[in-house]
């Protein structure tokens, strides 16, 4: 099973700055098989990410992902109030099983 | 528009049984694989099981197996996730997912308690 370590567990920015969110892999992750998501509390998580760099339908190009391997990066360009949520990582490139990483949690500096 | 809705959660009694579903509407059910995953109070995503589009492959996860049987209906458009013997720990709010380059549709959840 891959495992999914995410870092910061917290990040404490202030709308406009630029977010930097980590995903590493306990092996490679095959073909890029990487997704991000968003969750605000209460809602489902919200796909923005799918094969470590392409937006999902409907999100914002603020929004970018980038890696290959084992490490994997998730990099909000300036923050809009809405961000604030917490994003987890997802490998679904090694099945079984699909993993997920334990999550960041942005919240507002 | 996607839409998936779950149904069938509520407050069980440790030992007991619940039998969630999912009815997917606005895309072609029978070609997706299908998921529940399932989230704790204040924890992160676990993926519980998934079953591909002709179930011929399930996947449960350790922690619910020989518990937990997944299965669906394509032409009812429905997902199920019976789940027996539950146990205080399979207290969470569980989603159904539909895998399409990740996870790319979810249900709104819905939450299962196991309490005396």
């Amino acid at each position: 099973e891959i495992v999914l370590t995410q870092s910061p567990g917290t990040l404490s920015l202030s709308p406009g700055e630029r977010a930097t969110l980590s995903c590493r892999a306990s092996q490679s992750v095959s073909s890029s098989y990487l997704g991000w998501y968003q969750q605000k509390p209460g809602q489902a998580p919200r796909l923005l990410i799918y094969g470590a760099s392409s937006r999902a339908t409907g999100i914002p190009d603020r929004f970018s992902g980038s890696g290959s391997g084992t490490d994997f990066t998730l990099t909000i360009s300036r923050l809009e109030p809405e961000d604030f949520a917490v994003y987890y990582c997802q490998q679904y490139g090694s099945s079984p099983p699909v993993t997920f990483g334990q999550g960041t949690k942005l919240e507002i500096k | 528009e996607v839409q998936l809705v779950e149904s069938g959660g509520g407050l069980v009694k440790p030992g007991g049984s619940l039998r969630l579903s999912c009815a997917a509407s606005g895309f072609t059910f029978s070609t997706y694989s299908m998921n529940w995953v399932r989230q704790a109070p204040g924890k992160g995503l676990e993926l519980v099981s998934s079953i591909t589009s002709s179930s011929s492959y399930i996947y449960y996860a350790n922690s619910v197996k020989g518990r937990f049987t997944i299965s669906r209906d394509n032409a009812e458009n429905s997902l199920y996730l019976q789940m027996n013997s539950l146990r205080a720990e399979d207290t969470a709010v569980y989603y159904c997912a539909c895998s399409d380059g990740g996870y790319r549709y979810w249900g709104q959840g819905t939450l299962v308690t196991v309490s005396s």
